[in-house]
C-alpha cells in the first residue's frame, strides 16, 4: 500500500514567490518522522527539513517549513521567496517507529521561472 | 569527514554479468539500506539492516543480495544483472531512531546492456 503520495509530478513557481508542495501519508503508527529531501540535478539527495508526529510545531528551517495536518495526515512544504537554485526534485519521506523503514513518494519536479 | 561513500559512481554491466556496488559509512549509524531511483517511481527500498549480522528485504529485493558484516560496509550485490536492473542506486545510513534523517551516498548509475 502506498504510505507515501505526492500528487504534483511537476510544478513551476516564479522566482521569489513562495511554493507549496503537497505530500500525504499513510500510517497507523502513532509515532512517525516525516522528512523532506531535495535532489537536484546533480544526483544528490539533500536532507531539508523534519517533523515529527508528537511535535506541537510546524517545522522550519529557514526557507522551508513544513505544514504539518496530523488530522489530514498532510506534510506540505513551503518553499517562502524562490530561488533559481530551488528547482530540483523534492522528495517526501516517512519514517516509522516500528521497523524504521524510510518510505518515499515519487516526488515533485520544482523549476523556479526568472 | 566522509559520510556516506558509495562506489562506483558509474557502471555498465552485461547481461548476465554480477556486480557488487560499494557502500560505507563513518558516523556509526546502526541503520543502513540500499534504494533504487526510477523515473516516476520515486526511491523503493531494496534491503535494508539495522546492525552488523542483520539484514531484512525492503520492497524491491528479486535479484540482489546483501550482507553486513561490520557496521560500516554494506555492499549490494547484483547476482546475474538483468536490463530491468538499470537504474540509479543509492545507499543511505541513519541511527535507528524514527526522528533521524537518512544520510545518502552520491549515487550509482548502473546501465545493463
Amino acid at each position: 500500500a502506498q504510505k507515501i503520495t505526492q500528487t504534483q509530478p511537476g510544478m513551476f513557481v516564479q522566482e521569489k514567490e513562495a511554493v507549496t508542495l503537497d505530500c500525504t501519508y499513510d500510517t497507523s503508527d502513532p509515532s512517525y518522522g516525516l522528512f523532506w529531501y531535495k535532489q537536484p540535478s546533480s544526483g544528490e539527495m539533500i536532507f531539508l527539513i523534519y517533523q515529527g508526529s508528537y511535535d506541537q510545531q510546524n517545522a522550519t528551517e529557514g526557507r522551508y517549513s513544513l505544514n504539518f495536518q496530523k488530522a489530514r495526515k498532510s506534510a506540505n512544504l513551503v518553499i517562502s521567496a524562490s530561488q533559481l537554485g530551488d528547482s530540483a526534485m523534492y522528495f517526501c519521506a516517512m519514517r516509522l517507529n516500528t521497523g524504521n523503514q524510510f518510505y518515499f513518494g515519487t516526488g515533485t519536479s520544482l523549476t523556479v521561472i526568472p | 569527514n566522509a559520510g556516506v561513500t558509495q562506489t562506483p559512481k558509474f557502471q555498465v554491466l552485461k547481461t548476465g554479468q554480477s556486480m557488487t556496488l560499494q557502500c560505507a559509512q563513518d558516523m556509526n549509524h546502526e541503520y543502513m539500506s540500499w534504494y533504487r531511483q526510477d523515473p516516476g517511481m520515486g526511491l523503493r527500498l531494496i534491503h535494508y539492516s539495522v546492525g552488523a549480522g542483520i539484514t531484512d528485504q525492503g520492497e524491491v529485493p528479486n535479484g540482489y543480495n546483501v550482507s553486513r558484516s561490520t557496521t560500516e560496509d554494506f555492499p549490494l550485490r547484483l547476482l546475474s544483472a538483468a536490463p530491468s536492473q538499470t537504474s540509479v542506486y543509492f545507499c543511505a545510513s541513519s541511527y535507528d531512531w524514527p526522528a533521524d534523517e537518512a544520510f545518502f551516498g552520491q549515487g550509482t548509475r548502473l546501465t545493463v546492456v
